[in-house]
């Protein structure tokens, strides 16, 4: 099964962009990884789905324009552009591997995005 | 409106047993395979088990693998954890998070709040 791969911390001021990265072993340049972005003390919330070919499907509810994603050998990106406030949070990506009694999905050790 | 509540948490002693549940409404739920993620103080995610729509397709993480058990009723919108021979590893707020599709495939667009369980003595 894939390992990702996450800097555990990121900062960028408001109004800039920044882009996170979350980087798939190798032999995994195939795999699709999710985005998910954590508010201190609250649940995870599904930003979207990456692939070597972009986003795959839709964005999750509410989530705006200025996140976009990339994909690109090993590595999974999400960028954030004009960052606000309410932006920071703990920024983890996922992915799936197998199937049936085999089925697991594993996990980066999350970045921490701080607004300056 | 989708709507997961997680309840059932609380402290338990090492070795014992607790069992959690997930109240699912907003969406038809036995059209979606659902999932149990926890999180340990201060750490990140770590994919716990999920099931599909139909219970016909059942996985754990090797952590938890002859310990808990998954199970779901689609009459009662419910998603439920057996946490049986319970470590103090298994201390994390755990979340009920449902699937885009009605399989096992580990993309979640909708998460809950989460629900405490701590094993201590």
């Amino acid at each position: 099964q894939p390992v990702l791969t996450q800097p555990p911390s990121a900062s960028a001021s408001l109004g800039a962009s920044v882009t996170l990265t979350c980087t798939l072993s190798s032999g995994y340049s195939n795999y699709k990884v999710d985005w998910y972005q954590q508010r201190p003390g609250k649940g995870p919330r599904f930003v979207m789905r990456v692939g070597t070919g972009g986003i795959v499907g839709s964005k999750g509810d509410g989530i705006p324009d200025r996140f976009s994603v990339l994909g690109s050998g090993l590595n999974r990106y999400l960028t954030i552009k004009n960052i606000q406030e309410e932006d920071e949070s703990d920024y983890h990506c996922g992915a799936d591997h197998g199937s049936g009694s085999n089925f697991v999905v594993v996990f980066g050790g999350g970045t921490k995005l701080t607004v300056l | 409106e989708v709507q997961l509540v997680e309840s059932g948490g609380g402290l338990v002693q090492p070795g014992r047993s607790l069992r959690l549940s997930c109240a699912a409404s907003g969406f038809t739920f036995d059209d979606y395979a659902m999932h149990w993620v926890r999180q340990a103080p201060g750490k990140g995610l770590e994919w716990v088990s999920g099931i599909s729509w139909n219970s016909g397709s059942i996985g754990y993480a090797d952590s938890v693998k002859g310990r808990f058990t998954i199970s779901r009723d689609n009459a009662k919108n419910s998603l439920y954890l057996q946490m049986n021979s319970l470590r103090a590893e298994d201390t994390a707020l755990y979340y009920c998070a449902k699937d885009q599709g009605e399989t096992v495939a580990g993309d979640f667009d909708y998460w809950g709040q989460g629900t405490l369980v701590t094993v201590s003595s």
